[in-house]
């Protein structure tokens, strides 16, 4: 089954610097890769997704790129700000459903 | 758009109660919802995922006894947790997945704001 790993587990930038995160998936049937951010006791918001036939997507500060041939896609948060402090959780669709990766807690720095 | 409720957002019981939790989807046609446990500071766990009019399709793991899932139309799901232990104290979270009331499905899964249990 698919399986999807998330790195680093803990992100801390300056703020107004770039965070980037990546996560890996094993299954290639996988063609559908969303990134949810958690903020604490809230609901997972998505906040960008990509699908396989695209290399790339952005959003204003929020980019997300897809390499395919090696299962691994990333997002990038660009001039970070105090509320971009979160857990980012990365999943791949299998089987209609979606695998998660274990998050990750970005920390901005004042 | 694309809005789900979760209710209640907290509850605590008596351990050996059952505790019934809401999912719905208001403005669009949620022909799957799944079933979420959380715990602190640790990523999703699926429980179960149901789809309208059909039985829920349960995890490895995941006692299906324990934890009764009614999908009975494309608005609502319920989580039953029947007698109900400390051990099952969690933050439940409901997502749900469908077409959208102007049409056309959507695969991305939108989340309830979850249900805090205690057990006592």
């Amino acid at each position: 089954g698919e399986n999807v790993e998330q790195h680093p587990s803990t992100l801390s930038v300056q703020e107004g610097d770039s965070a980037v995160i990546k996560c890996t998936y094993s299954d290639s049937a996988s063609n559908y890769f969303p990134w949810y951010k958690q903020e604490l006791g809230k609901r997972p918001q998505l906040i960008i997704d990509i699908r396989s036939n695209v290399g790339e997507k952005k959003d204003q500060r929020i980019a997300v790129t897809l390499n395919k041939t090696a299962k691994h896609f990333s997002l990038h948060i660009t001039e970070t700000q105090p509320e971009d402090s979160a857990v980012y959780f990365c999943a791949a669709d299998s089987n209609y459903q979606l695998i998660w990766g274990a998050g990750t807690k970005l920390i901005i720095k004042p | 758009g694309a809005v789900v409720s979760q209710h209640p957002s907290w509850v605590i019981c008596k351990s050996g109660t059952s505790v019934k939790i809401e999912c719905r989807s208001l403005d669009f046609q949620a022909t799957t919802m799944f079933w979420y446990r959380q715990f602190p500071k640790q990523s999703l766990m699926l429980m179960a995922t149901s789809n309208e009019g059909s039985k829920a399709t349960y995890e490895q793991g995941v006692e299906k006894d324990k934890f009764l899932i009614n999908h009975a139309s494309l608005t609502l799901s319920t989580l039953t947790v029947t007698s109900a232990h400390p051990e099952d104290s969690s933050f439940y979270i409901c997502s749900a997945r469908g077409v959208a009331l102007a049409g056309g499905f959507t695969d991305t899964q939108y989340f309830g704001p979850g249900t805090r249990l205690t057990v006592l």
